[in-house]
């Protein structure tokens, strides 16, 4: 089983700035098959990013992913109130497709 | 457009049962993978389950595996988990949600459904 292991926990930062969240695996994830995912309070998650760094529709720009060997980092630059939310890490590419515990973004 | 609604959470007695359903529209349900995810209260996601379009293919995770069956009904564009020996632990939010490309089991989960609470407690 691969796991994911994100940080930080939590980030806390002022509108305007940029957020770096880090998603990190045990293994290698084949063919980068790592997606993240944004939740909202109450809300079901939503697809941000697929294959570490492509957009899904509708996402902002300002959303964007990278990859480094097993290393996954999803940066969201010009940070709005709306980005308050608790961001996943999930590889997809082998079963069982697991998910990182998560990284609670506050907005000051 | 997609919707995925899911149905049938609610209290149950630790070893009871639950039959859950996800009813989804505005795509071709036979031709996409479906996945059930958990989330305890509080807690992060967890996979449970994924089943291929035909439902020849099915994965569980551990943790279920041997208690739960997922299962699918293409004629009626429906998901369905059936739940055996609940324990405590699998209280939270079951959501259903689809596998992004058609026929292939490697893709992420593009659309989700509001989810439905199951609530394992004496």
């Amino acid at each position: 089983e691969i796991v994911l292991t994100q940080s930080p926990g939590t980030l806390s930062l002022s509108p305007g700035e940029r957020a770096t969240l880090s998603c990190r695996a045990s293994q290698s994830v084949s063919s980068s098959y790592l997606a993240w995912y944004q939740q909202k309070p109450g809300q079901a998650p939503r697809l941000l990013i697929y294959g570490a760094a492509s957009r899904a529709t509708g996402i902002p720009d300002r959303f964007s992913g990278s990859a480094s060997g097993t290393d996954f980092t999803l940066t969201i630059t010009r940070l709005e109130p709306e980005d308050i939310a608790v961001y996943y890490c999930q590889q997809y590419g082998s079963s069982p497709y697991t998910f990182g515990q998560g990284t609670k973004l506050e907005i000051k | 457009q997609v919707q995925l609604v899911e149905s049938g959470g609610g209290l149950v007695k630790p070893g009871g049962s639950l039959r859950l359903s996800c009813a989804a529209s505005g795509f071709p349900f036979s031709d996409y993978y479906m996945s059930w995810i958990r989330q305890a209260p509080g807690e992060g996601l967890a996979w449970i389950s994924y089943i291929s379009n035909s439902g020849s293919t099915i994965h569980y995770a551990d943790s279920v595996k041997g208690r739960f069956t997922i299962s699918r009904d293409n004629a009626k564009n429906s998901l369905y988990l059936e739940m055996n020996s609940l324990r405590a632990e699998d209280t939270g939010v079951y959501y259903c949600a689809r596998h992004a490309l058609r026929r292939i089991a490697a893709a992420p989960r593009d659309s989700w459904g509001q989810g439905t609470l199951v609530t394992v407690s004496s």
